[in-house]
């Protein structure tokens, strides 16, 4: 069965740089959210949408944006990047309010 | 959404069940019971939900207590690779885009 698809899987970034991570969900599925991960700690959600509207949000920081596009696949755009955004980012994706299914995240190391 | 208790670890034998309990004293008559597992920074892997009734899947059963203040999920022939960290989340099912709240979770180990 098809899952969801996150790219890149690893990103090596500067501080101060920017970065764009990519998520493409289940087909059907019309819900998105984004979750940090960061080192020894458990997912943090971040943000989430639904028919490409924002509907739910975290403890995303002002410098992270975030879309969903009408194809339903999603962007996190992240700005001003700090040594702490270094974290494993995941995106799962659901039909509607249903069961949500993660991808295989994207690792980002800020230097 | 409802706070969870689960214990910080357990260990299981390989081939034998494997019992994570689940506290949920404060859950809403519209919230679901979810279990989700991860290995080892790998994306979270769904494995089953239920609201009142006890639910079996390929993976696992969930026990639901009558008054729903608790829960088990039940993996009946543990495997080394079901090593991982299970997370017991309770969640509103209505709304689209709900988030689910990761909190600790049982770091599940397999001996053989």
């Amino acid at each position: 069965a098809a899952g969801v698809i996150q790219s890149p899987r690893h990103l090596i970034k500067e501080k101060r740089e920017t970065a764009t991570l990519k998520c493409y969900p289940i087909p059907r599925h019309d819900t998105v959210y984004w979750y940090q991960q960061g080192p020894g700690q458990d997912p943090q959600f971040l943000i989430s949408f639904y028919e490409k509207m924002q509907s739910d949000k975290g403890s995303i920081p002002d410098r992270f944006s975030a879309q969903q596009f009408s194809d339903y696949h999603s962007e996190l755009n992240m700005s001003s990047l700090e040594l702490g955004d270094s974290a494993l980012y995941f995106c799962a994706s659901s039909p509607q309010s249903d069961t949500q299914y993660f991808g295989p995240g994207t690792r980002l190391t800020v230097l | 959404d409802a706070k969870t208790t689960q214990p910080t670890s357990m260990d299981c034998a390989e081939g034998r069940a494997a019992n994570l309990p689940c506290n949920h004293s404060t859950i809403s008559g519209n919230e679901y019971v979810y279990w989700y597992r991860q290995i080892h920074s790998q994306g979270p892997q769904y494995i089953i939900h239920g609201l009142k009734n006890n639910e079996t899947n390929e993976m696992a059963s969930l026990i639901i207590t009558e008054d729903r203040k608790s829960s088990t999920l039940i993996l009946p022939h543990a495997t080394l690779r079901d090593t991982a960290v299970y997370y017991c989340i309770v969640r509103v099912y209505e709304n689209a885009g709900n988030m689910l709240t990761f909190g600790g979770g049982t770091r599940l180990m397999v001996k053989p």
